[in-house]
């Protein structure tokens, strides 16, 4: 079946710190990907997604590229932020309205 | 522009209770899937709605039901609560285009205790 794997966390950085947020996926066909953030005490916004493959999302700083070889969908961020302290998921989609999430890496910044 | 709302934030209910969670999508999307959120299992999709019909559906027991009005409003209500039913229930509204480019939009969710 389908499936999203994430790396476990938490991740603590430095601020400026590189971020790197693995995520695996297991799907028939050709998924669309997503990422989604959910800061405390919040719902989940959408970060960035991406719908075929090679295909890069962006948002933020934060950027994934689509890797229908390696099945990967890693979220990237050059220099982190204090204010990027949240908790993130992958997710893809293949059917209307049913997102699979992976089960979150917690990210915190410190200054 | 109104984002997803729902209702209440909060709720404490006893075992064997029922509840029933409210969501009011953007004004223009019809679709309205609804999750649940728990320390263990992660964000599990329970079902979606569009156009006052179950389009899809996680798997979850029959406690769990859900329905829409014409107004793409939802409504989920959980029948004969379990402890293991403390969870964060998350609402996500969506316009009707293609599964491929869908874009949810997440409520900040209802935080049931089941006690």
């Amino acid at each position: 079946g389908n499936s999203v794997t994430q790396m476990e966390g938490p991740v603590t950085l430095s601020e400026e710190a590189f971020l790197t947020i693995n995520c695996t996926y297991t799907a028939t066909g050709y998924p669309s990907l997503f990422w989604y953030v959910q800061y405390p005490g919040e719902g989940l916004q959408l970060l960035l997604k991406a719908t075929k493959a090679d295909d890069k999302g962006s948002n933020k700083g934060f950027e994934a590229t689509y890797r229908k070889e390696t099945t990967s969908f890693h979220l990237e961020k050059g220099s982190v932020q204090v204010s990027d302290s949240a908790v993130y998921f992958c997710a893809l989609s293949r059917s209307q309205g049913n997102l699979i999430f992976g089960k979150g890496t917690k990210l915190s910044v410190k200054p | 522009k109104a984002g997803v709302t729902q209702t209440p934030r909060y709720l404490i209910k006893t075992r064997g209770q029922q509840v029933t969670l409210s969501c009011s999508p953007i004004s223009g999307h019809r679709s309205v899937s609804w999750y649940q959120q728990t320390p263990g299992q992660g964000l599990q999709f329970l079902f979606e709605y569009f156009s006052e019909t179950q389009r899809n559906k996680g798997n979850f027991p029959g406690r769990f039901s859900g329905r829409q009005f014409s107004n793409s409003r939802s409504e989920m209500n959980v029948s004969t609560l379990e402890l293991g039913d403390s969870a964060l229930y998350l609402c996500a509204s969506s316009s009707d285009t293609s599964p491929r480019t869908i874009e949810a939009f997440f409520g900040q969710g209802t935080r049931l205790t089941v006690v």
